[in-house]
């Protein structure tokens, strides 16, 4: 069955503290992956994504993540947190066809203390 | 770039009535946009597929009668919660498809742009 899991349910951080946000996949054939961020009363906010090539993906306000095919992981990773990064972070795949629908984990909530 | 819009942002409505929820991709053309539905502190379940010119595609345990997708033109796709009860009080949120054209060794690159969401409460 295709799902997605992220590990941490809720994670709180003082600011400056590095971050690592755990994603892992099931998904037959080729990937496309996305992590996406929801700020308090915002909406979804693509943060990056990888499609193929360099697995070490930069994404938006200093975040990258790393695919593992290996692993069927892409966890996302900041050095250095800010209270700004407080919100609800979703990673995603998808098949590498044309059209293919996102299947969402259930989301990280980070909470930042400054 | 790659904008999308819903409206309305909230709607509150009595039980029984139909609501109808736009959502439009500003400065694109999608030809496939995608409805979900959000509980609170949960993620994002996929309802529907909607392609442009074509019926919508839903996912298992979604009445179609129910949730009636419209895929118009390549910039709009509406959502209409028939007869609408209690239970149907959610957070609804719509996504565009953006191609961003093909990567080297015809990849396909797309990439789903979200709309702010709408909140439906049904009295």
């Amino acid at each position: 069955a295709q799902s997605v899991s992220q590990h941490n349910h809720h994670v709180i951080l003082s600011e400056a503290a590095s971050l690592e946000l755990g994603c892992n996949y099931s998904y037959g054939g080729t990937v496309n992956l996305f992590w996406y961020v929801q700020y308090p009363g915002q909406h979804l906010q693509l943060l990056l994504k990888y499609f193929s090539g360099d697995p070490l993906v930069k994404g938006i306000k200093g975040f990258e993540a790393e695919f593992i095919k290996s692993k069927f992981s892409f966890n996302l990773r900041k050095p250095s947190v800010q209270w700004s990064d407080t919100a609800e972070y979703f990673c995603a795949v998808k098949g590498n066809q044309a059209g293919t629908a996102l299947i969402f984990g259930k989301g990280t909530t980070l909470s930042v203390s400054s | 770039g790659a904008v999308v819009s819903q409206h309305p942002s909230w709607v509150i409505c009595k039980s029984g009535t139909s609501v109808k929820i736009e959502c439009r991709s500003l400065d694109f053309q999608a030809t496939t946009m995608f409805w979900y539905r959000q509980f609170p502190k949960q993620s994002l379940m996929l309802m529907a597929t909607s392609n442009e010119g074509s019926k919508a595609t839903y996912e298992q345990g979604v009445e179609k009668d129910k949730f009636l997708i419209n895929h118009a033109s390549l910039t709009l796709s509406t959502l209409t919660v028939t007869s609408a009860h209690p239970e149907d009080s959610s957070f609804y949120i719509c996504s565009a498809r953006y191609m961003s054209g093909l990567a080297g060794g015809g990849y396909n690159t797309d990439t789903q742009y979200f709309g702010p969401g709408t909140r439906l409460t049904v009295l």
